[in-house]
């Protein structure tokens, strides 16, 4: 069964660095999302995307992040100048329609 | 705006007894509830959407607008079932948006032997 694949899986970096979390969604799907979820707090929406472009982003998502489909497949959010509070978990979703997201693992995100 | 809230953040069952686990939302038109479960070590998954109205592993859950509540129930509780368990809300795939999820804090369940 295809599935959402995230890499790396684990990222450690430093405060004010620039990081790419990479999401391989499910081929044929056409709807991608980002979500992230920072430990003891729900999953927050970050950003979705469409038709190669954002349709919808949360007011966390200002312009320290963005997102790019460069390949066709990949998926890919970055963080220009990461802070501490970027500390999370990232989750890519894809889905064919705009109903049921089938989710990655995850990317643990630890900004020092 | 969306909102959803799971008041219980852990649940404690004994194997075979009935589970409910609460979900409430907020949300002006007419939205499409989920639940999806994250077992250990695993990633989130799809259990159930209200539009499918179907049962699965056991679990059901019916969307009651008039109390703007989407609870999850299963008469018989399995160990296997102890997981992490989250409600979400979108907006609906026939709407402005485009698939957005607004999820609770989620409710850990354990199922003791």
């Amino acid at each position: 069964e295809p599935e959402v694949t995230q890499t790396p899986s684990h990222q450690v970096t430093q405060m004010g660095q620039e990081v790419i979390l990479r999401c391989v969604p499910i081929s044929n799907h056409l709807y991608f999302y980002w979500y992230r979820q920072i430990l003891g707090q729900k999953v927050e929406f970050l950003v979705s995307f469409y038709n190669n472009e954002i349709s919808e982003k949360s007011e966390i998502f200002d312009d320290q992040f963005s997102v790019e489909r460069p390949d066709g497949s990949n998926f890919t959010l970055k963080i220009r100048s990461t802070k501490l509070e970027d500390s999370a978990m990232y989750f890519c979703a894809s889905s064919f329609r705009r109903d049921e997201q089938f989710f990655g693992p995850g990317t643990r995100l630890t900004v020092l | 705006a969306q909102r959803v809230t799971q008041p219980e953040k852990l649940l404690s069952v004994f194997k075979g007894a009935p589970v409910e686990l609460k979900c409430n939302y907020s949300y002006s038109g007419s939205p499409e509830l989920f639940w999806y479960v994250q077992y250990s070590r695993q990633r989130l998954q799809l259990l159930l959407r209200h539009i499918s109205r179907e049962s699965i592993k056991g679990f059901t859950a019916d969307l009651n607008k008039g109390e703007t509540s989407f609870h999850l129930k299963k008469p018989f509780a399995q160990e296997e079932d102890s997981a992490m368990y989250y409600c979400a809300l979108s907006g609906g795939a026939g709407g402005t948006s485009y698939g957005k999820l607004t999820f609770g804090q989620g409710t850990i369940l354990t199922v003791h032997p």
